[in-house]
């Protein structure tokens, strides 16, 4: 089955400091996996996906994500926070299905930047 | 237009009541997607529509009926809900027949079951 984890429930990271969220897969075949970021009292909002090609994918926002298939990893990065980064961060796989999008989101992690 | 409009925002409804979400996209988008999501927690699918046909039903209870009259809109017809059914309803679009390619959500209605 495909699925994704993320150990961290919280992460706190002082405004101007790199940050990082936490993200493995487990799949069978090639994985396909993505970050989306949730704003209170909002719909999810993409960030950036992996499907094949660099190792290292960039996405919105200054966010960059690193593919590490021997640590079946894919931790999302930005070199240096904004307070405005604060959210909730989802990595999701993809599970193979028909014409459609079926996505399995992991637990979620909560980014505070500190001013 | 790049956007997924859900109205209402917010609904407040009692247990015997019948009430429906709308979901709206223009974005030529041909598979649409409902998502149940309870306060800090992940997203869960509950209905995939693909070419205005509902092609997922994750053993969702009947008191929850899906429609997609066409393929712009989605609605979700509620009925009999219960207290525990309380959560934001996100409805999704993407691309349909294409692979890997990013869902874009509504805001969402925060639905109180009272």
């Amino acid at each position: 089955a495909q699925s994704v984890a993320q150990p961290e429930d919280q992460v706190n990271v002082a405004e101007g400091n790199p940050l990082t969220v936490k993200c493995t897969y487990s799949v069978s075949g090639n994985p396909y996996l993505f970050w989306y970021v949730q704003y209170p009292n909002r719909g999810l909002q993409f960030l950036l996906k992996y499907i094949t090609g660099d190792n290292l994918v960039k996405g919105s926002y200054g966010f960059e994500a690193e593919f590490n298939k021997s640590q079946t990893s894919f931790h999302l990065k930005k070199p240096s926070a904004l307070v405005s980064d604060s959210a909730l961060y989802f990595c999701a796989v993809r599970v193979p299905s028909g014409g459609y999008q079926k996505v399995t989101f992991g637990t979620g992690t909560k980014l505070q930047v500190i001013p | 237009d790049t956007e997924v409009t859900q109205t209402p925002k917010h609904l407040v409804m009692g247990m015997t009541n019948k009430k429906s979400l709308k979901c709206e996209q223009h974005m030529g988008h041909r598979a649409m997607y409902w998502y149940k999501q309870k306060a800090k927690k992940p997203p869960e699918l509950m209905f995939v529509y693909s070419y205005e046909k509902l092609s997922i039903n994750e053993s969702v209870p009947s008191r929850f009926s899906p429609e997609c009259p066409n393929s712009s809109l989605l609605n979700l017809h509620l009925h009999a809900l219960q207290p525990e059914d309380s959560a934001l309803y996100l409805c999704a679009s993407s691309q349909a027949g294409a692979t890997n390619e990013k869902l874009f959500f509504g805001s969402g209605t925060q639905l109180s079951v009272l």
